[in-house]
């Protein structure tokens, strides 16, 4: 099972917007409507912000948005915060109890 | 509030064995489907494994497929992973994750293996 492609990094001033996309194949994000994202902040453990691709639990801003279309998933931070600086990893459920992990990507608050 | 506890981490040589635990707290662990993640260093995540309830049903990434088992202990709200035959990319954090409404909604802070070659 090959990793779901994440860009490596990405940027934005505070206040702006930043997509950051997940391309995976047509047996994982294509096939599946459970693709979650994470984020990490450096030496700690990765906090799920965003479930079934575009559902946010309880507690995590709405500046987080996902989306999917075709074999591609997409995080949208709105309204950019310095604390939202953090590696962003997008993940999906790829049958027979498997799961796939993107590269993950830098997010640098300029 | 909800926990998990991974313990068991160490500096093994290649070809060694190594048993992690994770221990649940503030949860029912018995009626949730866990996983192990794995990060190896400046690396992304890895998922490794996976169990349903009872362990009757498991699942591994082909990367330590016949090497790592997993298993539970509803008993003892305890979830195992028992790594044999390892290898010097089999080190990173390990970490043991609950698996909810298809996303892994709750991580431990994980547990450092370091294989020597």
């Amino acid at each position: 099972q090959s990793a779901l492609t994440q860009p490596p990094s990405a940027s934005g001033s505070p206040g702006q917007s930043v997509a950051i996309s997940c391309t995976g194949t047509s047996s994982d994000v294509g096939r599946f409507d459970y693709v979650s994202w994470y984020q990490q902040q450096p030496g700690k453990a990765p906090k799920l912000i965003i479930l079934e691709v575009s559902k946010r639990p309880s507690g995590v801003p709405d500046r987080f948005s996902g989306s999917k279309s075709g074999n591609t998933a997409s995080l949208t931070v709105t309204g950019l915060q310095a604390e939202d600086e953090a590696y962003y990893y997008c993940c999906s459920f790829a049958g027979n109890y498997r799961w796939v992990f993107g590269g993950g990507t830098k997010l640098t608050v300029l | 509030e909800m926990q998990l506890v991974e313990s068991g981490g160490a500096l093994v040589q290649s070809g060694g064995s190594l048993r992690l635990s994770c221990a649940a707290s503030g949860f029912s662990f018995s009626i949730y489907t866990m996983n192990w993640v794995r990060q190896a260093p400046g690396k992304g995540l890895e998922w490794i494994s996976f169990t349903q309830l009872s362990s009757s049903i498991t699942d591994y990434a082909d990367s330590v497929r016949g090497r790592f088992t997993i298993s539970r202990d509803n008993a003892k709200n305890a979830l195992y992973l028992q790594m044999d035959s390892l290898r010097a990319e089999d080190t990173a954090v390990y970490y043991c994750v609950r698996d909810h409404l298809w996303a892994f909604d709750v991580w431990g802070r994980g547990t450092l293996v370091t294989v020597s070659s």
